[in-house]
């Protein structure tokens, strides 16, 4: 059973270009997103979290929407770089010590010169 | 100085074999964890504990224990190695419960012959 869903798996954007990337949760006592960005042979590390009390939150050129009612969040990628070449995670946990974090299948995002 | 290390960064063993992994922290964090990442680079939670308690404990199997000397360390035992316990293994720490930034470990490549 997943409880997040994220697409796309996998994502080719121009440098410069906007990066998408969507997922959406079923569980609505979930209170935390967070975005982890993995590097090949690395571990993941976090980029950019939300909690539900907030619409948008941007840091540079990263930026979460996110739709309580819809139960949906995104990332967006601004003047997308080579250096964000990685796998991106949305995950969403109802938090506090008992809660865990449930990951998204992941995107590889390649962003090509 | 790293923040979460891991040893082995590699670990090559026969099925049947029983193999550990070692995780210490330098952060003071209350919280670690043990996450397993498959072929797929799905990434799921394993086993977390705070203050030397486990308090998350996901349906892996009982041939994986986790072992806590001290706050700083978290160390997987794995008993009776599987084909399918080929993956990547991380551990991550992070401040007070779960839904505080985790900071994750490089990760120990196990591959099952």
């Amino acid at each position: 059973q997943q409880q997040v869903k994220q697409s796309p798996q996998s994502l080719i954007v121009q440098k410069g270009g906007i990066s998408i990337i969507n997922c959406a949760y079923e569980n609505t006592a979930f209170d935390y997103f967070p975005w982890y960005q993995q590097f090949p042979g690395k571990g993941p590390a976090l980029l950019i979290a939300i909690r539900p009390d907030v619409s948008e939150k941007k840091e540079g050129r990263f930026t979460i929407s996110f739709n309580k009612s819809a139960k949906q969040f995104s990332l967006h990628i601004m003047d997308s770089q080579p250096g964000d070449s990685a796998t991106y995670f949305c995950a969403a946990s109802k938090g506090g010590s008992q809660g865990n974090l449930i990951f998204g299948k992941g995107t590889k995002l390649s962003v090509k010169p | 100085d790293t923040a979460v290390s891991q040893t082995p960064k590699y670990l090559v063993t026969q099925m049947g074999n029983d193999k550990s992994i070692k995780c210490e922290q330098n952060l003071g964090h209350d919280t670690m964890y043990w996450y397993k990442q498959d072929s797929k680079k799905f990434l799921k939670i394993m086993f977390s504990y705070n203050n030397k308690e486990l308090i998350i404990n996901e349906t892996v199997p009982n041939r994986f224990s986790p072992k806590s000397p001290d706050k700083a360390h978290l160390n997987l035992h794995i008993n009776s190695l599987e084909l399918g316990d080929s993956a990547v293994y991380f551990c991550a720490s992070s401040q007070t419960g779960v839904s505080e930034t985790q900071y994750f470990g490089p990760g120990t490549r196990l591959l099952v012959l």
